[in-house]
């Protein structure tokens, strides 16, 4: 399977853990995006990388969170002293531009974490 | 106001029903719309691009109005496999990149 890739599926934690969630986007995509969706909402965008290098962070990622793309290929998103209300689907996506892409994005199957 | 608006539904149809969804969208310097489905507790899947020209897909047709900031998706001789929560998105360029903005989605459900 050549799609985008999430790791793990589902994540169960105590409030006040640390978590750490990875993105494996679609081969030669240059753009990794996270976003994170509640039940009965659309995803919301929180960040987005070109390459290794991170060029937008929503309101919605505080302090606590953080991503990376070191290499510019898989991403990682931490979250910090976890609380009730970061339960949700944290959904990642991958899209090429440059020599005429669209720049369509396309979704993994998201990590599901469920703070207890 | 909500960035990106729908009805929530769900809409109940019997198979073999035509279906239309409709969306309102507040920014006006939006560049790009899709329209996205969505399946229970599973990614969002592209549907379709939507085009101010009207573009069509197999029974999918799909409709920009810019003045108006509406987009409509028409689904004919609907399928029991198009259940499913249908997502309105919206692509405006920011940073140099390109953050969707998504509705919250209606639901589907079509009946036998």
């Amino acid at each position: 399977d050549t799609g985008v890739s999430q790791d793990p599926r589902h994540k169960i934690t105590k409030r006040g853990q640390n978590v750490t969630f990875r993105c494996d986007p679609i081969s030669e995509h240059n753009r990794l995006y996270w976003y994170r969706q509640t039940l009965g909402q659309g995803p919301e965008f929180l960040t987005y990388f070109q390459n290794e290098a991170q060029l937008e962070k929503s309101r919605l990622l505080s302090d606590r969170f953080s991503a990376e793309r070191p290499k510019g290929s898989f991403s990682t998103l931490e979250i910090q002293r976890t609380e009730q209300g970061d339960s949700a689907m944290y959904l990642c996506a991958s899209s090429r531009v440059g020599q005429g892409a669209r720049d369509t994005q396309y979704f993994g199957p998201g990590t599901r974490l469920t703070v207890l | 106001r909500k960035e990106v608006e729908q009805d929530p539904g769900p809409f109940n149809v019997p198979e073999g029903a035509t279906v239309a969804f409709n969306c309102t969208y507040s920014n006006s310097a939006s560049q790009s719309f899709f329209w996205y489905r969505q399946d229970c507790r599973k990614e969002p899947k592209l549907l379709m691009s939507v085009y101010s020209s009207g573009n069509e897909d197999g029974r999918f047709t799909a409709q920009l109005n810019r003045a108006s900031q509406y987009i409509s998706l028409l689904i004919r001789d609907s399928k029991l496999s198009d259940s499913a929560t249908y997502l309105c998105v919206v692509n405006m360029l920011t940073g140099g990149g390109n953050k969707l903005t998504f509705g919250t989605g209606t639901q589907l459900k079509v009946e036998l």
